[in-house]
């Protein structure tokens, strides 16, 4: 079945530095993948996607692309701000299937 | 703004009781789903509906049940709530026109 494997946290950065949070996923299928970011208090909400090899998403600075050869997605930011602590779930979407399959989620905290 | 409403914040109910979470959304999606978040394991997929009175079960519906009547509105049930029910649910809705979820704040249960 389809699962996703991303990287355990939580995970504490200075303001300005660089993120990584890595994201590998297996499929039975050609899936779409996902970023969703969770802030404190609130629902789930989309960041990005990607829904075919090689695609970049990208939005609010993060960018991810989907990589089919090492069947990754991993999310990348420059410059973290202390606005971007929250929880990241990584998530695919096989083809012709509508459910999400979610990772365990990384909570990320941005101190000043 | 489009929206995803659950009907309660906060919940604690006793072991053996029906409870009744329900969400509405308005964007006249067809696909609605219920997750389940817990600390270390991310979203689990309890139930998700593709139209008016379809169910399909996700990956634990064990002690759940759902209804449909209505577009708008997914309830989920827990027929006999127990304390390994105890914890955070996310409703969900997407349209396969435009695929992107939306989800409500969610709703914490706690079963004593």
């Amino acid at each position: 079945g389809d699962s996703v494997t991303q990287m355990e946290g939580p995970v504490t950065l200075s303001e300005e530095a660089f993120l990584t949070i890595n994201c590998t996923y297996t499929a039975t299928g050609y899936p779409s993948l996902f970023w969703y970011v969770q802030y404190p208090g609130e629902g789930l909400q989309l960041l990005l996607k990607a829904t075919k090899a090689d695609d970049k998403g990208s939005n609010k600075g993060f960018e991810a692309t989907y990589r089919k050869e090492t069947t990754s997605f991993h999310l990348e930011k420059g410059s973290v701000q202390v606005s971007d602590s929250a929880v990241y779930f990584c998530a695919l979407r096989d083809f012709g299937n509508e459910k999400l399959t979610f990772g365990t989620g990384t909570r990320l905290t941005i101190i000043p | 703004d489009v929206k995803v409403t659950q009907s309660s914040r906060y919940l604690v109910k006793r072991t053996g009781e029906k409870v009744f979470l329900e969400c509405v959304q308005d964007m006249d999606h067809e696909n609605m789903f219920w997750y389940r978040q817990d600390p270390g394991l991310g979203l689990r997929l309890i139930y998700f509906s593709y139209d008016v009175k379809m169910k399909e079960k996700g990956d634990i519906p064990e002690g759940y049940s759902v209804s449909r009547e209505k577009k708008e509105r997914f309830s989920l049930i827990l027929e006999s709530a127990s304390t390994n029910q105890t914890s955070m649910y996310l409703c969900a809705s997407s349209s396969g026109q435009n695929w992107k979820a939306f989800f409500g704040q969610g709703t914490r249960l706690t079963v004593v």
